[in-house]
């Protein structure tokens, strides 16, 4: 089956820096990637994601990038706030086994002012 | 609506105890899932309901039984629970399919088994 792995498993930056998650998986019948943003005791939530036909996807401060070739995917914010400072998780979706997500370990971002 | 609501909130239960979690979605979605989190970690996949029939179980122990009485709504049948099930339960939908695939997660049911 697929495999997500993530890195780094926390990442701390200054406010107004930039931030760069990167997943990598194992099966190249992946092609839907999202990224979700888990604050403490919340629910995860859909933050951007990208399917197999696109490389590249922006919204607003927040951009993902994927390289099909090498088999990972990225997730980039810039000009960071406090506010974004939550547990960000990748996942992918196989075109086969289209109704299961597997995800990353997870990235505990912390946004200091 | 893109919400995905799931009750109750919180849950403390005992060990011989019978309880059961709900969910409920109106976006259409016909896949719904149930997800077990536990502190730090990625949620883990524990049922696929597709189109009202499961077709994922991750060999979950027969203590956790699911439901999908209709299109909108997902139950989570606990019995006899051990506290190393105590976690946050996510449930999800999203479209079954290579086009909807977008899952969206309710807020959770946070469960204490004492």
């Amino acid at each position: 089956g697929e495999n997500v792995e993530q890195h780094p498993s926390t990442l701390s930056v200054q406010e107004g820096d930039s931030a760069v998650i990167k997943c990598t998986y194992s099966d190249s019948a992946s092609n839907y990637f999202p990224w979700y943003k888990q604050e403490l005791g919340k629910r995860p939530q859909l933050i951007i994601d990208i399917r197999s036909n696109v490389g590249e996807k922006k919204d607003q401060r927040i951009a993902v990038t994927l390289n099909k070739t090498a088999k990972h995917f990225s997730l980039h914010i810039t000009e960071t706030q406090p506010e974004d400072s939550a547990v960000y998780f990748c996942a992918a979706k196989s075109l086969y086994n289209f109704n299961k997500f597997y995800f990353g370990s997870g990235t505990k971002l912390n946004v200091k002012p | 609506d893109t919400e995905v609501t799931q009750t109750p909130k919180h849950l403390v239960m005992g060990m011989t105890n019978k309880k059961s979690l709900k969910c409920e979605q109106h976006m259409g979605h016909r896949a719904m899932y149930w997800y077990k989190q536990k502190a730090k970690k990625p949620p883990e996949l524990m049922f696929v309901y597709s189109y009202e029939k499961l077709s994922i179980n991750e060999s979950v122990p027969s203590r956790f039984s699911p439901e999908c009485p209709n299109s909108s709504l997902l139950n989570l049948h606990l019995h006899a629970l051990q506290p190393e099930d105590s976690a946050l339960y996510l449930c999800a939908s999203g479209g079954p399919g290579d086009f909807t695939d977008t899952q969206y997660f309710g807020p959770g049911t946070r469960l204490t088994v004492l």
